[in-house]
């Protein structure tokens, strides 16, 4: 059965330190990749996705995040932190043609600490 | 270019009663998932509609329920409300749907609290 975990209920981060928050993903066949941010009392917003082609994938807000396959993980990932970017992300799955339901992570709640 | 709408955004019932939620799409997107989000068991996928026809469905039972009219704007039924089905629901709309590479653009949600 396909399923994506996020192994860190919450990350705390130093503001201007890198951060990093994870996301395994277990599908048979080539999935596609997605991450999300929620922010209180707000609905999810796109940040990234990766379909193929180069594993470092940019988004929004100066996030990017590497597709490796044979980890199978699709980590999140920023150089320098922000206090803003304080908030619930979200790792999400797809494989193409099989089933065709999206399945999200738990999510993991990011502290960026000033 | 107007983002996903659901209305409303706060919701009180109370057991037993029945609830209708709504969801206006992105314009032209006629793709729309419904998601049921809860601290115990994140984020759940209810179902999906394309072009007026349930493409997919979670597991939810049967008093959940929805549909989709032909300006693609959904509505999501629960009926014989339980004190589980407090929650945010949440809307995403989609140019082509889940079987895409195309991202999910999320409402606000509704947040439904039952007594």
């Amino acid at each position: 059965a396909q399923s994506v975990a996020q192994p860190e209920d919450q990350v705390n981060v130093a503001e201007g330190n890198p951060l990093t928050v994870k996301c395994t993903y277990s599908v048979s066949g080539n999935p596609y990749l997605f991450w999300y941010v929620q922010y209180p009392n707000r609905g999810l917003q796109f940040l990234l996705k990766y379909i193929t082609g180069d594993n470092l994938v940019k988004g929004s807000y100066g996030f990017e995040a590497e597709f490796n396959k044979s980890q199978t993980s699709f980590h999140l990932k920023k150089p320098s932190a922000l206090v803003s970017d304080s908030a619930l992300y979200f790792c999400a799955v797809r494989v193409p043609n099989r089933d065709d339901k999206i399945i999200f992570g738990k999510g993991t709640r990011l502290h960026i600490l000033p | 270019k107007a983002g996903v709408t659901q209305t409303p955004r706060y919701l009180i019932k109370t057991r037993g009663q029945q609830v209708t939620l709504s969801c206006s799409p992105i314009s032209g997107h006629r793709s729309v998932s419904w998601y049921q989000q809860t601290p115990g068991q994140g984020l759940q996928f209810l179902f999906e509609y394309f072009s007026e026809t349930q493409r997919n469905k979670g597991n939810f039972p049967g008093r959940f329920s929805g549909r989709q009219f032909s300006n693609s704007r959904s509505e999501m039924n629960v009926s014989t409300l339980e004190l589980g089905d407090s929650a945010l629901y949440l809307c995403a709309s989609s140019l082509a749907g889940q079987n895409s590479n195309q991202p999910q653009h999320f409402g606000d949600g509704t947040r439904l609290s039952i007594l």
